[in-house]
């Protein structure tokens, strides 16, 4: 177990649509980092947040965006759902030093898009 | 634009077997290595992370190495067992703070 939760574990949504994903991190960490994964692919970084500000960014549009909070969760928020957002997301957390973080992946949510 | 690699995409072994992963990456300038195992529909469990001053690392039956210079890193697994079966991830990072950049995966498949 990493102490890295998401919520919820499956959503099925239409295209058009809004969703929000959830992720609380391990205590104290003050980093997350959300991933795409497509079926069958490798995941992909969508973007990271530091201490509640986003810091740095994949190539995915601007309908992506997301939350960090002080209490150590965040959220992963897609607008206008298209069909190829289906996916496992993934979110990470960390413990940013100038040694390096180290990420530790929670369960995953997996959206459908229909 | 540094890119993951993952050979073969799929394995398919007897029980009991030795095997080998392999990964490859374009840019050797990274900040560490790290591999995962991802049981289906699951996320990932971290199995080993290899700092770019690190040749090797070890836990148990897995053996990790790293060989920046040629862009390689390979995971040996020993005495292979059907828990094992899962798709297993090598992801690179290009600095101390960067995100993970993952190959595609190799699925494995151990028979009794």
């Amino acid at each position: 177990e990493t102490g890295v939760t998401q919520s919820p574990t499956h959503l099925i949504k239409t295209r058009g649509q809004q969703v929000t994903l959830r992720c609380s991190s391990q205590s104290g960490h003050n980093t997350v980092s959300w991933y795409q994964q497509a079926l069958g692919q490798g995941p992909q970084f969508i973007f990271q947040y530091y201490r509640e500000e986003e810091n740095g960014r994949g190539n995915f549009p601007p309908r992506f965006s997301g939350l960090q909070f002080p209490n150590y969760s965040s959220e992963l928020n897609v607008n206008a759902l298209e069909l190829d957002d289906s996916a496992l997301y993934l979110c990470a957390s960390s413990l940013r030093t100038s040694g390096g973080n180290e990420q530790f992946f929670g369960p995953g949510t997996r959206l459908t898009v229909l | 634009k540094q890119e993951v690699t993952q050979i073969p995409a799929a394995l398919s072994v007897p029980e009991g077997e030795n095997l080998v992963l392999n990964c490859s990456f374009t840019d050797s300038a990274i900040y560490n290595l790290q591999w995962f195992r991802q049981d289906p529909g699951k996320g990932l469990t971290s199995l080993l992370l290899i700092q770019s001053s690190q040749r090797e690392q070890t836990s148990g039956r897995l053996n990790a190495s790293l060989d920046k210079s040629s862009g390689r890193s390979t995971l040996y697994i020993a005495a292979s067992q059907p828990g094992d079966s899962a798709t297993y991830l090598c992801a690179v990072r290009g600095g101390s703070q960067g995100n993970l950049i993952f190959g595609k995966g190799t699925k494995l498949s151990v028979k009794p």
